[in-house]
């Protein structure tokens, strides 16, 4: 099992850019997450899913959307990025909901410049 | 709303030296709680859980942590640090398997040869 996986790894982009995140999880998890971890300010946790087709907004929604068409996998867009959005994002998953244990990916650097 | 304070941003140990990492929670209800660990450039992993049995919980690498109701923490303790400790260690906190998890700040651990 491969587990939780990311999409890209780095990746650089303008301001103004647009960018899809692509998460897949082999675990048959119900619930799906993306965070972002910035210095000093922990993870905060950016939206969420529930199952196959809900997504539902988390502490930091503003300027991300998601989508989960396949219950494996959970997408992260960012429509007209920011430097404000220079990150390290992270997607992770759970199985019986969002206290339990939840298993990370590798992580997403991202610097909008 | 439940919430979570880790002490100390960075703390630095010698090899061999006792590991304490502190956190204190705050919750309505028994909570759920656990540690992470993030070794550099990777994602969050499971260290250990307490989910209302026993209060010494045990984990992997060595670590284990106590559930103190009454001074409400739970703090995460290594009899001998190893360099490959070295890492950043989250706590969370959770109400129950289905509610949200809350993460606190992070502390960053250091050892020295």
């Amino acid at each position: 099992n491969a587990g939780v996986t990311q999409t890209p790894k780095f990746r650089v982009l303008k301001t103004g850019q647009s960018m899809t995140l692509l998460c897949a999880q082999d675990m048959n998890h119900e619930y799906m997450y993306w965070y972002r971890q910035d210095p000093g300010m922990g993870l905060r946790l950016i939206h969420y899913s529930v199952g196959e087709g809900t997504t539902a907004k988390g502490e930091v929604p503003d300027g991300y959307n998601v989508s989960r068409l396949k219950k494996q996998n959970f997408l992260l867009g960012l429509e007209s990025a920011a430097p404000s959005q220079t990150s390290v994002y992270f997607c992770a998953s759970s199985y019986l909901g969002r206290g339990d244990t939840q298993y990370f990916g590798p992580g997403t650097r991202l610097t909008v410049l | 709303a439940q919430s979570v304070t880790q002490l100390g941003s960075h703390v630095s140990v010698s090899e061999g030296a006792l590991v304490l990492l502190r956190c204190n929670y705050s919750s309505s209800v028994p909570p759920y709680l656990f540690w992470y660990v993030q070794y550099p450039n990777q994602g969050l992993q499971l260290l250990l859980k307490y989910t209302s049995a026993a209060t010494l919980v045990k984990g992997i690498n060595g670590f284990e942590a106590e559930f103190k109701k009454s001074e409400t923490s739970f703090h995460l303790t290594k009899p001998s640090a190893h360099m490959s400790d070295a890492a950043e260690y989250f706590c969370a906190v959770s109400k129950s398997s289905g509610d949200k998890l809350t993460f606190g700040t992070g502390t960053r651990l250091a050892v020295r040869p």
